[in-house]
This record gives structure tokens, C-alpha cells and sequence, in this order.
């Protein structure tokens, strides 16, 4: 089945950029998704990439999808501390409709 | 209605009791999920209704767990026997079709005391 690793803790300072990575095994057409969790709450959508694109850029948030490395990663512009939260990634398990989630990247924004 | 619906939101049980967890999907999305979080983990892919189909139960734990979806709409997740280590947050999400993003609730803490 479908492997999708992330790592676990992030820490950057206010105004920084944080770049969160994501790799996985399977491949299919279709689309990868990033998602946003704070305490206490379920996930929150916050972008998505179709498979045959390799960029896209969202207000301060950047999606670069490397699909020959099979890498996904997350760039948030100028961090903010209220960008605080758990990240994790979701690619559908090859050729099925259910999303793998990664375990989840910890940002922790400094002021 | 708003977005995805779950109830309730804490749920304290004895150890052996069963629970039932309920989830209002966004109306007229044709897929539901179900998901557990533990503690420090990734989300676990419990199981997955699409319109009138089968459900697809490969990720359910154990023969404790079952879950049905009554009209296309509601879905409940039933747990048997609760064990300590069914603690959890239990998430439902949906999606409008196959391939769009998934949409969430805020899920319910299980605790098994």
C-alpha cells in the first residue's frame, strides 16, 4: 500500500519561510492534498496540486509536486505564528480513492 | 448545512461498553470516511462509503468495529467491547465526488477509562 512519510517538527521564526516535505511510494493521476490542523479541530483543507502539475502558487502558500522523486513539499511565505498548527499531507493509495495521510509535520512559529 | 457534522464531540466510556459515533456528511457529497488519530500519529483510514456501494471496511481494526450509512447520508461508527486502546479521535470527512478534496469534521475524542 501506499507509504507516505513526513517529518515530525518544524520550527521557524516569525517572517521566515517554512518549507514542509512530503514523500510517498505509490503514484496515480489524480490529485495531492495538504492539510491544516489545530488544536482541538479536524483538518483543514489548504491546498491541493493535480498530479500533472509541478507548481502552484496560492496567496502565501506554494505547492511544488516532483512527481520522478515522488516529493510533495509546502512552502509557507512569511510564517506567522497564528500558521502554528499540525500539516499533513494526502495522496490517494495508488489507483484507489482513499487518501494516506502522513503523520504530520509540527510548525512551531517563533515570534 | 455548514460542513461536516460529528457527535459527540467527547465521549467517556468504561472499558467493555460499546459507543456509537455519529456523522452528518455535507449535504449531497456521494463519499464518506472514517478515520482514527491516536496520539502523536498519522490518521488511520478506517472505512469508506460511496453512494448506494459497498462499503470498503479493509481498514477496520477488528471484528469490534462496524459502521453503516442509512439514506446515503448519515453514518454511524459503532465499537463493540471498547478496549484502552480504542482511545482516539475518531474523524468522518466527505467528498462531493471520487477525486475532490475530502471535507472534515472536528472529530470525537473517545477516551476508554
Amino acid at each position: 500500500g501506499e507509504d507516505v512519510e513526513q517529518s515530525l517538527f518544524l520550527s521557524v521564526r516569525e517572517g521566515d519561510s517554512s518549507v514542509i516535505n512530503c514523500t510517498y511510494t505509490d503514484s496515480s493521476s489524480t490529485y495531492l492534498y495538504w492539510y491544516k490542523q489545530e488544536p482541538g479541530a479536524g483538518l483543514q483543507l489548504l491546498t491541493y496540486i493535480f498530479s500533472n502539475m509541478d507548481m502552484k502558487q496560492d496567496q502565501r502558500l506554494t505547492v511544488l509536486l516532483n512527481k520522478k522523486d515522488k516529493h510533495l513539499s509546502l512552502r509557507i511565505a512569511d510564517t506567522q505564528t497564528g500558521d502554528s498548527a499540525i500539516y499533513f499531507c494526502a495522496v490517494p493509495s495508488g489507483g484507489s480513492y482513499i487518501p494516506t495521510f502522513g503523520r504530520g509535520t509540527s510548525l512551531i512559529v517563533h515570534p | 448545512g455548514a460542513g461536516v457534522s460529528q457527535s459527540p464531540s467527547n465521549k467517556v466510556t468504561e472499558k467493555g461498553k460499546d459507543v456509537e459515533l455519529r456523522c452528518d456528511p455535507i449535504s449531497g457529497h456521494t463519499a464518506l470516511y472514517w478515520y482514527r488519530q491516536s496520539l502523536g500519529q498519522g490518521l488511520e483510514f478506517l472505512i469508506y462509503f460511496q453512494g448506494n456501494s459497498a462499503p470498503d471496511k479493509s481498514g477496520l481494526p477488528s471484528d469490534r468495529f462496524s459502521a453503516e450509512r442509512t439514506g446515503g447520508s448519515v453514518s454511524t461508527l459503532t465499537i463493540q467491547r471498547t478496549q484502552q486502546e480504542d482511545s482516539a479521535v475518531y474523524l468522518c470527512a466527505s467528498r462531493q465526488t471520487y477525486n475532490s478534496p475530502l471535507h472534515f469534521g472536528n472529530g470525537t475524542r473517545l477516551t476508554v477509562t
